[in-house]
Parts: structure tokens; sequence; C-alpha cells
């Protein structure tokens, strides 16, 4: 039982550029998360899925899409990066929303230069 | 979701109990009290969470004021793997969504 995990773990970027980060949950969770966390900060919150074929916006959207084809994946994509994206992203999940507790990846150290 | 505050930082001696405060004089009936923590450079991990009565699991315990205006994290035998930086956090069980409000938390580290 894996959990919550992420590719890649690292990444450059050069401005412009895309990218697709890839979220995996073998906990049959029904909620994914995608967050930042820049240096000192707490984690923002994205966007999210409350279950497979549903995305939605969350505090800052812009910049990014997602898509949840499988009830175990949640993709992230960047399409033209830029330097504010620069940033440490996680994701999660839960069983539920509402009261359940998060499950959380390692993170994908992203730099856009 | 109500606002939540905590000490910037705390020292903690090897072995000892860690008692980890929390203010939420804005708490309303629905929402729960949650910690998690972060280890650098890793992901949030869930500690524990609860409503009105303490709480206790394997890795900690809660214990939350009649009133429900504060809490107290608890980690009973600290170790140096406990360093890290703690969040509490209220958020409503309506909270369908369930986006996670995270603060600046209390960064403690656990000296030998």
């Amino acid at each position: 039982n894996a959990g919550v995990t992420q590719t890649p773990k690292f990444r450059v970027l050069k401005t412009g550029q895309s990218m697709t980060l890839l979220c995996a949950q073998d906990m049959n969770h029904e909620y994914m998360y995608w967050y930042r966390q820049d240096p000192g900060m707490g984690l923002r919150l994205i966007h999210y899925s409350v279950g497979e074929g549903t995305t939605a916006k969350g505090e800052v959207p812009d910049g990014y899409n997602v898509s949840r084809l499988k009830k175990q994946n949640f993709l992230l994509g960047l399409e033209s990066a830029a330097p504010s994206q620069t940033s440490v992203y996680f994701c999660a999940s839960s069983i539920w929303g509402g009261s359940y507790e998060q499950y959380f990846g390692p993170g994908t150290r992203l730099t856009v230069t | 979701d109500a606002k939540t505050t905590q000490p910037p930082s705390m020292d903690c001696a090897e072995g000892r109990a860690a008692n980890l405060p929390c203010n939420h004089s804005t708490i309303s009936g629905n929402e729960y009290v949650y910690w998690y923590r972060q280890i650098h450079s890793q992901g949030p991990q869930y500690i524990i969470h609860g409503l009105k009565n303490n709480e206790t699991n394997e890795m900690a315990s809660l214990i939350i004021t009649e009133d429900r205006k504060s809490s107290t994290l608890i980690l009973p035998h600290a170790t140096l793997r406990d360093t890290a930086v703690y969040y509490c956090i209220a958020r409503g069980a309506t909270d369908s969504w369930g986006k996670l409000q995270f603060g600046a938390g209390t960064q403690v580290v656990v000296t030998p």
C-alpha cells in the first residue's frame, strides 16, 4: 500500500514550457487535491476533485489545469510555465470531504527559470 | 473556517512530553480541530482531530477545552523525529470539499 505517490520528484522548466505532474493514490479515495507551498508559507489549494471525472477550482487556480480521468489519478498541468510557479507541489487525497483527514504525497519541487 | 493562533516556535527535550497550544476562540459548533505536521521537505502528515471530546491515538493526544476556544496537542514522549512544523486547523464538517487552511504553524525542535 503505497498511499499517495507523485511524479516527478524534481523538475526544472524554462519559462513558457509545459509539463504535467502526476498524482496517484491506491486507497480508493474519492477526493483528491493539489496544493502549492512557497518558501516560508503554508499550503494553498490549487484545484481539487470530488470524484472521477470531476474537478473544481481552489484558491489559486490561474495558470493550472487538472484532470481526473481515473479515480486513482489526478493530473496537474502547467501549459506555459512562469517563474511565479516555482514552488513545491503537494497532492493529497481523502475518503470524502468534510471532516475526513487528508493524506499527502511527498511533493514535487518545481523550478521555473 | 475559524482562525487559529499558535506560538511560532518551541523547544522540547527528547523523551519528555511536548505540549503544543492552539487558540481558536471563534470556532463554531460544527468545526473540528485538526492537527497536521510537516517534517522538513516532506508532505504534511495527519496526526489527530476532534470535535468536543479529548482524543488519543498512537501518535498523540488532543485535549480540547470545555468552551472549545483552545486545544493542546500532546506528544507523550518526544523523539528527534518529531522535529517538524505543527499545524492546528479548524474545519467544518459541512465544508464538503474539504479545503485545509494551513497557517504558519509552530516549529517544534526536539533536542537530545
